[in-house]
């Protein structure tokens, strides 16, 4: 099966700049994930969703981060405006399952750098 | 709050060395365990978890509840090891999963 699809694979804006990112899940999978992974830590899970409903974003900078899942497949993730801080690989995943444990399937990534 | 905790950011061994790669972990309820582990130039990836009790390339983990520990064990490295491991705890709702910080294992020839 093909995996976990991602783009842009590298993105490099200036600060105050705005930035989307995208992402198509696993077929058949109902649960997308988004991270944000600074270098050097784990990733830090920014929103979950559940075909196209929000589950978490608990950890989702509101003010300037936005996220959505329309149709329940495809997602994508908006930074506006953005910050030197925001600069991390943001990782996108997805499961078959509604709730766990279960694998998680991670796509490449988007490096982001903001100068 | 969920906490995972890997305390070593690099560990170096030689091929045929035994390995533990050490995770301590923080919550109030029965949690779930995993450890991912990203190859160079490969994506994150299920290793392990707890709940199967399973030996993956010869890996294995055991829940320690009173130590609140999860560690990586492999009795013989191989070079192939080399990457990075992620321990990472999923909480009972099983809708958030908390990682660790990250280890990097180097198996020298």
């Amino acid at each position: 099966e093909a995996g976990v699809a991602q783009s842009p694979r590298y993105k490099i804006i200036e600060k105050r700049q705005s930035v989307a990112f995208w992402c198509n899940p696993i077929s058949g999978h109902a649960t997308l994930y988004w991270y944000q992974q600074i270098l050097g830590q784990g990733p830090k899970l920014l929103i979950q969703f559940q075909n196209n409903g929000v589950v978490d974003d608990s950890q989702l900078p509101k003010d300037r981060f936005s996220a959505e899942r329309l149709k329940g497949v495809d997602s994508t993730l908006k930074i506006q405006p953005a910050k030197l801080e925001d600069s991390a690989v943001y990782l996108c995943a997805s499961s078959f399952h509604t709730s766990g444990p279960y694998e998680q399937y991670f796509g490449p990534g988007t490096r982001l750098t903001v100068t | 709050a969920q906490r995972v905790t890997q305390p070593e950011k690099l560990l170096s061994v030689f091929k045929g060395a035994p390995v533990e790669l050490k995770c301590n972990y923080s919550y109030s309820g029965s949690p779930e365990l995993f450890w991912y582990v990203q190859y160079s130039r490969q994506r994150l990836q299920l290793l392990l978890r707890h709940i199967s009790r399973e030996s993956i390339k010869g890996f294995t983990a055991d829940l320690n509840k009173g130590e609140t520990s999860f560690h990586l064990k492999k009795p013989f490295a191989q070079e192939e090891d080399s990457a990075m491991y992620y321990c990472a705890l999923e909480n009972n709702a099983g809708n958030m999963l908390t990682f660790g910080g990250g280890t990097r294992l180097m198996v020298k020839p």
